[in-house]
């Protein structure tokens, strides 16, 4: 079955550092480019990070450039979130998504069914 | 970066009537767009890409139109399985956004 498992959200309190995993299943996890998607509790989807299928190449909003890192481990067919400095606008549910081995474009055919971190004292 | 907005934030409309869900971006994306249904409790699904291919499971009832700035996501004639929350996404330029979405009730 194709999919998408994240795991690692937890509570955690502002200042503090967190890794999330996306373990992968189904497909060929090294041809696909692949991205984490938050939300917010009650809010709409913001795109985090994404990284090319080689791993190679990253992007980051601006949010969270230079606290969070963005990783892949093609052997164990994992992508990575490691969060520092987080914030309490951190707070949301984080989805890994995948983008199509078809195309060269940035949009997620599939998603995982999300892990949730709260940043609170 | 694009901003994207969507209109209305929420819809009421009854089943078997038509929906027109609608989404604008701050500067010109080509069709460089995507739309999802999201419905409560679970991730989203691809719809849209392309501005008006649509993605794979769903049914003809939904369509996409649009390119440069201005998009539109019809549903033909409303089921019950359709109220979800539908969110628009730009790729054509970094960052990567998302409209606020549009909430689809009856």
């Amino acid at each position: 079955e194709v999919q998408l498992l994240e795991s690692g959200g937890r509570l955690v309190q502002p200042g503090g550092s967190l890794r999330l995993s996306c373990a992968a299943s189904g497909f060929t996890f090294s041809t696909n480019a692949m991205s984490w998607v938050r939300q917010a509790p009650g809010k709409g989807l913001e795109w985090v990070s994404g990284i090319s299928g080689s791993g190679d190449n990253t992007f980051y909003a601006e949010s969270v450039k230079g606290r969070f890192t963005i990783s892949r481990d093609t052997f164990k067919n994992t992508l990575y979130l490691q969060m520092n400095s987080l914030r309490a606008e951190d707070t949301a549910v984080f989805y890994c998504a995948k983008r199509p081995n078809w195309s060269d474009y940035w949009y997620f055919d599939l998603w995982g069914r999300g892990t949730l971190v709260t940043v609170s004292s | 970066e694009i901003v994207m907005t969507q209109s209305p934030a929420t819809l009421s409309v009854s089943p078997g009537e038509r929906a027109t869900l609608s989404c604008r971006a701050s500067h010109s994306i080509s069709s460089n767009l995507a739309w999802y249904q999201q419905k409560p409790g679970q991730a989203p699904s691809l719809l849209i890409y392309g501005a008006s291919t649509r993605a794979t499971g769903f049914p003809a009832r939904f369509s996409g139109s649009g390119s440069g700035t201005e998009f539109t996501l019809t549903i033909s004639s409303l089921q019950s399985e359709d109220f979800a929350v539908y969110y628009c996404q730009q790729y054509n330029n970094w960052p990567l956004t998302f409209g606020g979405g549009t909430k689809v009730e009856i």
